[in-house]
């Protein structure tokens, strides 16, 4: 299988800056998500995406996230007016259609200060 | 709401022995369950995944189980070796289709000492 691709590898921001966290290349006919992992504690669900839609939401993902393909290969995770507990690892993952293996990605480390 | 427990949160073992590693689950009603390795600062690589309707699932030194009804599922190394050294992680996955989706465990520390 593919690997998944995260850009950037670390992210350092000011409280309240956006940021655009990426997952890159992308291929079709495929589901893909984006979990956080805050230092210490659990991987946690943020979003599903499929056919340029969200499948599902938890409800971590409030009006602060949106995740959009805005060039069709590039999944992004926008985080608009970041605070300080939104520093985390950010994990994109991939799964084919037709099967129910997750493919991670290696993370984007996000630091608001 | 699925809860997911990994326990014990951390072990060390000498090279060779084999171990099991814990995972309970609150929901019994999952699509599958999958297993996986993270090293320090990385991602999350799939080691094993058990079907709801399997009981078991091996890979090489690896083995899973899985009882839905107790909510259990185990991971078991056999020989293990300073190379598995790791987080690893139980992750139960809820519905199929677009509204699949994982629950994780907090995960289990090993350190496998030469």
């Amino acid at each position: 299988e593919p690997e998944v691709t995260q850009t950037p590898s670390h992210q350092v921001t000011q409280m309240g800056q956006e940021v655009i966290l990426r997952c890159v290349p992308i291929s079709n006919h495929l589901y893909f998500y984006w979990y956080r992992q805050i230092l210490g504690q659990k991987v946690e669900f943020l979003v599903s995406f499929y056919n340029n839609e969200i499948s599902e939401k938890s409800e971590i993902f409030d009006d602060q996230f949106s995740v959009e393909r805005p060039d069709g290969s590039n999944f992004t995770l926008k985080i608009r007016s970041t605070k300080l507990e939104d520093s985390a690892m950010y994990f994109c993952a991939r799964r084919t259609l037709g099967t129910d293996t997750q493919y991670f990605g290696p993370g984007t480390r996000l630091t608001v200060l | 709401k699925q809860e997911v427990t990994q326990i014990p949160a951390a072990l060390s073992v000498p090279e060779g022995e084999n171990l099991v590693l814990n995972c309970s689950f609150t929901d019994s009603a999952i699509y599958n369950l999958q297993w996986f390795r993270q090293d320090p600062g990385k991602g999350l690589t799939s080691l094993l995944l058990i079907q709801s309707s399997q009981r078991e699932q091996t890979s090489g030194r690896l083995n899973a189980s899985l009882d839905k009804s107790s909510g259990r599922s185990t991971l078991y190394i056999a020989a293990s070796q300073p190379g598995d050294s790791a987080t690893y992680l139980c992750a139960a996955a809820a519905g199929g289709g677009s509204n699949y989706k994982l629950t994780f465990g907090k995960g289990t520390l090993l350190t496998v000492n030469p």
